[in-house]
């Protein structure tokens, strides 16, 4: 079964309002998440590393007041997509890695912004 | 920095063998991924390299040459289940991941 629970798996929104994605590691506890972005046919994109208790760590070019992350406690982490345009449709995708080799996938959310 | 290559897309018949090539250039990593991903779904772990040689895991094997700054994927005895896309990723110690561009791979009957 599923280590990594994200959610939602779909979501369509109106421009100007704020998306929340959660990623949950569900039998292990993760210190460190990360968040990629996926636009269609390219490979994943990682946009920030997610680290229990601390700030985000964002790749160059993220607008860290855009994608806003929380990683409250040592089981989850969420990416808030804030006011939301249409160019950030896209696939978000949560990681976490158990053991420091073994990566896990969330199911993936696909935003899309109308 | 980093920096990896693989073919964008590739072609093959059911029951057929297929190598899907992975060219990177770094200071240094800890091991080499494989995921296989379709389309709208999220990606899915097929191996892992470590050493240089080649880890057989039934139908797909992965191969990897440090000093060459390369790896493949070997697909066999495809399936059309396994028209996906293949992405490489290199491990940076476990920090996070790095991920080549991917290729499309259609199995065609």
């Amino acid at each position: 079964g599923a280590v990594v629970s994200q959610h939602p798996s779909r979501v369509i929104c109106k421009s100007g309002t704020s998306v929340k994605i959660e990623c949950r590691s569900l039998d292990f506890q993760a210190t460190t998440m990360f968040w990629y972005r996926q636009f269609p046919k390219q490979s994943l994109m990682l946009m920030a590393t997610s680290n229990e208790g601390s700030k985000a760590t964002y790749e160059q070019g993220v607008e860290k007041d855009k994608f806003l992350i929380n990683h409250a406690s040592l089981t989850l982490s969420t990416l808030t997509v804030a006011s939301a345009h249409p160019e950030d449709s896209s696939f978000y995708i949560c990681s976490a890695i158990r053991s420091n080799t073994e990566a896990f996938f969330g199911q993936g959310t696909r935003l899309t912004v109308v | 920095g980093q920096n990896i290559d693989q073919p964008t897309e590739m072609t093959a018949t059911e029951g057929a063998i297929v190598q899907i090539n992975c060219t990177y250039q770094t200071s240094g990593f800890n091991g080499l991924f494989w995921y296989q991903q379709h389309a709208g779904e999220a990606p899915t772990f097929l191996s892992y390299n470590v050493l240089d040689g080649l880890e057989e895991k039934g139908r797909f094997s992965s191969f990897l040459s440090r000093s060459k700054g390369y790896s493949y994927l070997l697909l066999k005895e495809l399936q059309m289940k396994d028209s996906a896309s293949y992405l490489c990723a290199l491990d940076n110690y476990g920090q996070n991941f790095v991920f080549g561009p991917g290729t499309r791979l259609s199995v065609l009957p």
